[in-house]
């Protein structure tokens, strides 16, 4: 079935970077955007970007520029989300998501399936 | 960015009651406007692109309408396993994309 899971929790403290992994399974990786939003604990949801993993080419929201790197590797049909410089509000889980679609319809900034989601804390 | 607004912010129901969210733009986002569910622990789900269009497996209790700035995710008889959080999120003028601050239905 189509999947993607995500790397387990990290532990960081302030200023450094963390580097979280999205493995794709059950479908063409290449065919579908990989889209990164974080959830605080207690808080809602926050759009962090997207990468094509085709073209490689990335969109990211403007709070997160000069943050936060984008990559993939298509040869392990895998997504990265980096952001450096962390700060103790980073603290959040990390979730990618897949473009969603429905039959021969696919939208590219509706999310679905989701990761399983990644803890990233930031303490000294 | 659009701002996305959604009340009320906790919807406190019984079991098979219906439940009415709503979410507002502060702008017209048309009818690029989705839905999500999201359970303790768990990611969250798409249940309605599109404003009306329900997500693949989503029971058809669930419904979505609207346009422009207004729109509604109406429960019509809540489940015990409804209960949960619910997002919308649009894509009518990003980026950013963006959700709203969530509404949470519980158990009265």
């Amino acid at each position: 079935q189509v999947q993607v899971v995500q790397s387990g929790a990290e532990v960081k403290k302030p200023g450094d970077s963390v580097k979280v992994s999205c493995k794709a399974s059950g479908y063409t990786f290449i065919d579908y955007y990989i889209h990164w939003v974080r959830q605080a604990p207690g808080q809602g949801l926050e759009w962090m970007g997207r990468i094509n993993p085709n073209s490689g080419g990335t969109n990211y929201a403007q709070k997160f520029l000069g943050r936060v790197t984008m990559t993939r590797d298509t040869s392990i049909s895998t997504a990265y989300m980096e952001l450096s410089r962390l700060r103790s509000d980073d603290t959040a889980v990390y979730y990618c998501a897949r473009s969603f679609c429905s039959g021969t319809s696919c939208f590219e900034n509706w999310f679905d399936p989701w990761g399983q989601g990644t803890l990233v804390t930031v303490s000294s | 960015e659009i701002v996305l607004t959604q009340s009320p912010a906790t919807l406190s129901l019984s079991p098979g009651e219906r439940a009415t969210l709503s979410c507002r733009a502060s702008q017209s986002v048309s009818s690029y406007l989705a839905w999500y569910q999201q359970k303790p622990g768990q990611a969250p789900r798409l249940l309605i692109y599109n404003a009306s269009n329900r997500a693949t497996g989503i029971p058809a209790r669930f419904s979505g309408s609207g346009s422009g700035t207004d729109f509604t995710l109406t429960i019509s008889s809540l489940e015990p396993e409804d209960f949960a959080v619910y997002y919308c999120q649009q894509r009518g003028n990003w980026p950013p994309l963006t959700f709203g601050p969530g509404t949470k239905v519980e158990i009265k």
